[in-house]
């Protein structure tokens, strides 16, 4: 079973709202991550979790706040979002960061700020 | 500075045609390679990788991909293209000497009846 489970599927806040996405993986991976992906365009790194320790923040707005509550679970808290926000938000885990580990990807959230 | 390339934006294939889809890598050690797939509104799934022997790798869909140092590529191929392949196509890796990890700029693919 490789499956990276994300939600809500689509989420629309405001820019005042406070609202959390949140991931869940059941294969034993050590390291989760948070991208984010605008329309025709890469994924792009926004924070890595290694053993449930913040291992790397892309230099990402404080808006956006991860959480790694335990090594199945990743949240990625939103408040005070801009509409350049809205983007698919990935999530994805692999068994550590070492060479070779395979990154698998969730269906996203689709985020829309209005 | 280590990097992922794919050199074509968009492809248009007719189904039942064969497919390639370039992929170069700019890595000074040993890289890592994969190929993922995005549908409309879905997230990646992984069609293979690469990190070490046989160079050339089977995936899932009838998709196969082969790695050559010698041209610092690592193109994804398949003999006969189904409609349902049409899709974004990203190639990601990442090497030896550190834990980033790259996607190139995607290529998007549409079959034609």
């Amino acid at each position: 079973d490789t499956e990276v489970t994300q939600t809500p599927k689509h989420l629309v806040m405001g820019m005042t709202n406070k609202k959390s996405l949140k991931c869940e993986q059941h294969m034993g991976h050590r390291a989760m991550y948070w991208y984010k992906q605008k329309a025709k365009k890469p994924p792009e790194l926004m924070f890595v979790y290694s053993y449930e320790k913040l291992s790397i923040n892309e230099s990402v707005p404080s808006r956006f706040s991860p959480e790694c509550p335990n090594s199945s679970l990743l949240n990625l808290h939103l408040h005070a979002l801009q509409p350049e926000d809205s983007a698919l938000y990935l999530c994805a885990s692999s068994r550590g960061q070492g060479y070779g580990d395979t990154i698998y990807f969730g269906e996203g959230s689709w985020l829309t700020v209005v | 500075a280590q990097s992922v390339t794919q050199p074509d934006i968009h492809i248009t294939v007719s189904e039942g045609a064969s497919l390639e889809l370039r992929c170069n890598y700019s890595y000074g050690a040993t890289p890592y390679l994969f190929w993922y797939v995005q549908s409309p509104g879905q997230g990646l799934q992984l069609l293979l990788k690469y990190f070490s022997g046989d160079t050339l790798v089977q995936g899932i869909k009838g998709f196969e991909a082969e790695f050559k140092r010698s041209q610092s590529s690592f193109n994804l191929r398949k003999p006969s293209v189904h409609w349902s392949d049409a899709a974004e196509y990203f190639c990601a890796g990442g090497s030896n000497t550190g834990n980033q990890f790259y996607f190139g700029t995607g290529t998007s693919l549409t079959v034609i009846p």
